[in-house]
């Protein structure tokens, strides 16, 4: 079965700190998406990146960077020079075939809670 | 701009009383989704909309309904409201039903049942 697990419950980091944000999936299919979504205390789910799994360059987007390994099925994040506006609950999620026959929903990791502090 | 609205973001109410929130996309989606986030559980989908007309349950779907008469819209519906119903709701869209494509969520609407 699908799943998505991020092990790291809560990071604390010191502003101007680099932090990664480990995924790790589970899927049965050759072709799937991972995705990673950002939770800012006000709530609201914010769309960062999307990723297929015939593409595992790297991606990068300003401070943000994603580092995508089909050999350990895992798709981390990493926020370098954090800053307050960082702090956020950050979720990994999957969609693959078998998900998409389950009413196409997103297999979401239970979250990494991430306290960036001045 | 490209966004998904929902309302009320906050309400309380009281078990028994029937309430609606609405959700609304601008970007011609086809596919709808509304979702529940409880601490613990993580998100958890209710139902699901592939086009118009065209629902189906999720993995929770237990004291809601859904409509979708118009393609913009997707309200969900508690007909009578228990306190085990208090989430986080969100509302989700996608440009096709098919696997991958990206969905983008509603600002979420906090529901407290007395």
């Amino acid at each position: 079965a699908q799943k998505v697990t991020q092990a790291q419950t809560e990071i604390s980091v010191v502003e101007k700190e680099d932090v990664t944000l480990d995924c790790v999936y589970e899927t049965r299919d050759t072709t799937y998406y991972l995705f990673w979504y950002k939770q800012p205390p006000s709530g609201e789910l914010v769309f960062l990146i999307r990723r297929n799994s015939f593409d595992e360059q790297n991606e990068i987007s300003g401070r943000y960077s994603w580092n995508f390994q089909k050999s350990t099925s895992s798709f981390n994040f990493t926020i370098t020079a954090s800053q307050v506006v960082d702090s956020a609950v950050y979720f990994c999620a999957l969609s693959d075939v078998a998900v998409y026959n389950q009413g196409g929903k997103l297999i979401f990791g239970q979250g990494t809670e991430l306290s960036v502090k001045p | 701009e490209a966004q998904v609205t929902q309302n009320p973001r906050y309400l309380i109410t009281v078990t028994g009383k029937k309430l609606t929130v609405t959700c609304s996309q601008n970007m011609n989606h086809e596919y709808m989704s509304w979702y529940r986030q409880d601490p613990g559980l993580g998100l958890r989908q209710i139902y699901y909309s592939m086009n118009v007309e065209v629902t189906d349950k999720g993995d929770v779907p237990e004291g809601y309904k859904v409509s979708r008469k118009e393609k913009r819209n997707f309200p969900l519906i508690l007909e009578s409201p228990s306190p085990n119903q208090t989430s986080l709701y969100f509302c989700a869209s996608s440009s096709l039903a098919g696997y991958g494509e990206t969905q983008y969520f509603g600002p979420g609407t906090r529901l407290l049942v007395l």
